[in-house]
């Protein structure tokens, strides 16, 4: 059972330059989530979705797009990569509790 | 009124020694409680939830106490041990609202023997 899994673990881009993180659950969870964490700032919420075909903004969705065109996979699109976009990336399903993947460590440069 | 406070920001505890770390949030409407666990380079995982029916939730060494009338939280961790060294985050959130578990910055708990 793999839970929630994250692809790439690092990468680095340069400003403007575009990606997409990946996420896929394979526990049939509707609730998916993304987090960004930054040193002593804990984890901010910035998009999630409850269920194929519906997504919202959380706290921090600005420079940030996602999709849910199926219950596994809930992708996350940095459109024009900035500095302040460089954190590590949590995607989590389910709610009570919610898993997470490992992370996605974005530098951006 | 979001907000959910942690402190402190580390803690160094001796192996055996008591562990604890506190949150503090402003919305009364909030009714679950976890703490979440996490090792460097993986992601946070469930350790131990509260709901506010009840003051006191024991897991092993693991306690949750809660204090619904001064809005505060706390995780006590008995007999620490070096295997528990990690980062320990606190958040609030509310059954009917499924966007809303609020985040503590964070403890970096590092235990030595």
């Amino acid at each position: 059972n793999a839970g929630v899994t994250q692809t790439p673990k690092f990468r680095i881009l340069k400003i403007g330059q575009s990606m997409t993180l990946q996420c896929t659950q394979d526990m049939n969870h509707n609730y998916m989530y993304w987090y960004r964490q930054d040193p002593g700032m804990g984890l901010k919420l910035i998009y999630y979705s409850v269920g194929a075909g519906i997504t919202d903004k959380g706290e921090v969705p600005n420079g940030y797009n996602v999709s849910r065109s199926t219950t596994e996979d809930f992708p996350l699109r940095l459109e024009l990569a900035a500095p302040s976009q460089t954190s590590v990336y949590f995607c989590a399903s389910a709610w009570e509790p919610q898993h997470f993947g490992d992370g996605t460590r974005l530098s951006i440069l | 009124q979001q907000q959910v406070k942690q402190s402190p920001q580390s803690l160094i505890v001796q192996k055996g020694g008591i562990s604890i770390i506190n949150c503090a949030y402003e919305n009364t409407a909030f009714d679950y409680f976890p703490w979440y666990q996490q090792f460097p380079g993986k992601g946070p995982a469930l350790l131990i939830a509260i709901r506010p029916d009840v003051s006191e939730k024991k897991e092993g060494r693991f306690t949750i106490s809660f204090n619904k009338s001064a809005k505060q939280f706390s995780l006590h961790i008995m007999d620490s041990q070096p295997g528990d060294s990690a980062t320990y985050f606190c958040a609030a959130g509310l059954s009917y609202n499924t966007d809303k578990l609020i985040f503590g910055t964070g403890t970096r708990l590092q235990v030595f023997p």
